[in-house]
């Protein structure tokens, strides 16, 4: 199947410092990327969704201002956690998808953030 | 809206029995993709297999085998003679081609 690399896969930041997730499709052109956010032994929640060069859409209850996310080439997507605090602890995961109808979706490794 | 309702929270089997994960959707669009990812302990998702709603003929690959009912909305996962590399979280999810809505999991766990 297609790679989706996330990087870092574990990051432990301050509370108030910004921290910086990658997303990049290995070998295909993803379109579409989704961000989600996975609480201990919970499903997966659906955060925003970025297509290639427009403006990411948020779920309703996620703040766009802290989640930042960018999604500035066919290959790349990041997700910035700005001014993060404890609660925002959590294992984020992202996926990615190429064109065309129900195409699969792809999910890189996931990154655990603790925030201390 | 969509929704996944997977039903057993955990299931744990010994190794060599048989183990059926149920999955039931809802969804109101005609057009439809059913998803099974699996989530070792290492957290990365693992795509199992993807089944269109036009296509209910059931598949096997090795020993995972699944079972699509359009009548009851169901897309049930079995793995057959399981092994304790089978341990895992397992999800099952719908899209309309836009977003995928996963259910809460199944975590099997196989025993030596």
């Amino acid at each position: 199947g297609a790679v989706v690399s996330q990087h870092p896969s574990r990051v432990i930041c301050k509370s108030g410092t910004s921290v910086k997730i990658e997303c990049r499709s290995l070998d295909f052109q993803a379109t579409t990327m989704f961000w989600y956010r996975q609480f201990p032994k919970k499903s997966l929640m659906l955060m925003a969704t970025s297509n290639e060069g427009s403006k990411a859409t948020y779920e309703q209850g996620v703040e766009k201002d802290k989640f930042l996310i960018n999604h500035a080439s066919l290959t790349l997507s990041t997700l910035t956690v700005t001014s993060a605090h404890p609660e925002d602890s959590s294992f984020y995961i992202c996926s990615a998808r190429a064109s065309g109808v129900g195409t699969e979706a792809f999910f890189g490794q996931g990154t655990r953030l603790t925030v201390v | 809206a969509q929704k996944v309702t997977q039903a057993q929270t955990e299931i744990s089997v010994v190794e060599k029995e048989d183990v059926t994960l149920d999955c039931v959707y809802e969804t109101r669009d005609t057009t439809y993709y059913l998803f099974w990812y699996k989530q070792p302990p290492s957290g990365e998702l693992v795509f199992l297999i993807r089944r269109n709603s036009f296509d209910e003929q059931n598949e096997i690959s090795g020993r995972y085998s699944w079972n699509f009912q359009k009548s009851t909305s169901s897309f049930n996962f079995t793995i057959t003679a399981s092994q304790v590399v089978d341990s895992a979280v397992y999800f099952c999810a719908v899209t309309n081609d836009y977003k995928l809505s996963f259910g809460a999991g199944t975590t099997v766990t196989v025993r030596a």
